[in-house]
């Protein structure tokens, strides 16, 4: 089955830019969605289709993907982002839904 | 604005059944597909199964985890979305969070607004 790999953590002081990689087999032929969690609260779609932001979503999240890697940015990184950050593709050939194992973003 | 409210959940004992509510509100419900994902104590998401719209005719999916012991169902007259779990083991022990599928499409390529969240204890 497909796997995403995800690191653990990032740590970025605020005012700076975060990035969370997202690894995978050929991810560039998959469109990769992204979600914020907050400690206790439920999960938010904050990028899909590898770079679409849902309305409300601030303009400093964005995303990509090339080759076996999919990264969400964030810029000028503000206290309330700190939370987990988990990627997610749909994979066609095993008709499963897939998620990362997710990345703890800290903002110092 | 689109809202999806839970209701349902708690301690319930192993072998015992247990159903979730979903009622959603800002959008038209026939038209898109709702998903159950689950999330463990201190693990990821999991996505548990799917219920597609009427233009679907309200087909489902579950996955292997649940399969035969989770039913997902749909009342498009009351905007809200069931899930059914029988024979309940400590596994299942989760928050379980309601979906909306993104872009009314066939298959859960992603998904675009969630419930507040439920927690199920199964214990004895």
């Amino acid at each position: 089955s497909y796997v995403l790999t995800q690191p653990p953590s990032v740590s970025v002081a605020p005012g700076q830019a975060a990035s969370i990689a997202c690894g995978g087999n050929n991810i560039a032929t998959k469109n990769v969605h992204w979600y914020r969690q907050r400690p206790g609260r439920a999960p938010m779609l904050v990028v899909y289709d590898d770079n679409a932001r849902p309305s409300g979503i601030p303009e400093r999240f964005s995303g990509s993907n090339s080759g076996n890697t999919a990264t969400l940015t964030i810029s000028r990184v503000e206290a309330g982002d700190e939370a987990d950050y988990y990627c997610q593709v749909w994979d066609i050939s095993s008709n499963h839904v897939v998620f990362g194992g997710g990345t703890k973003l800290t903002v110092l | 604005e689109v809202q999806l409210v839970q209701s349902g959940g708690g301690l319930v004992e192993p072998g015992r059944s247990l159903r979730l509510s979903c009622t959603t509100s800002g959008f038209t419900f026939g038209d898109y597909a709702m998903s159950w994902l689950r999330q463990a104590p201190g693990k990821g998401l999991e996505c548990i199964g799917i219920i597609r719209g009427r233009a679907y005719g309200e087909t489902t999916e579950n996955a292997a985890s649940v399969k035969g012991s989770f039913t997902i169902s749909r009342d498009d007259s009351k905007s809200t979305v069931y899930l059914e779990m029988n024979s309940l083991k400590t596994e299942d022990t989760a928050v379980y969070y309601c979906t909306r599928v993104g872009g009314g499409s066939y298959y859960p390529l992603y998904f675009d607004y969630w419930g507040q969240g439920t927690p199920v204890t199964v214990s004895s």
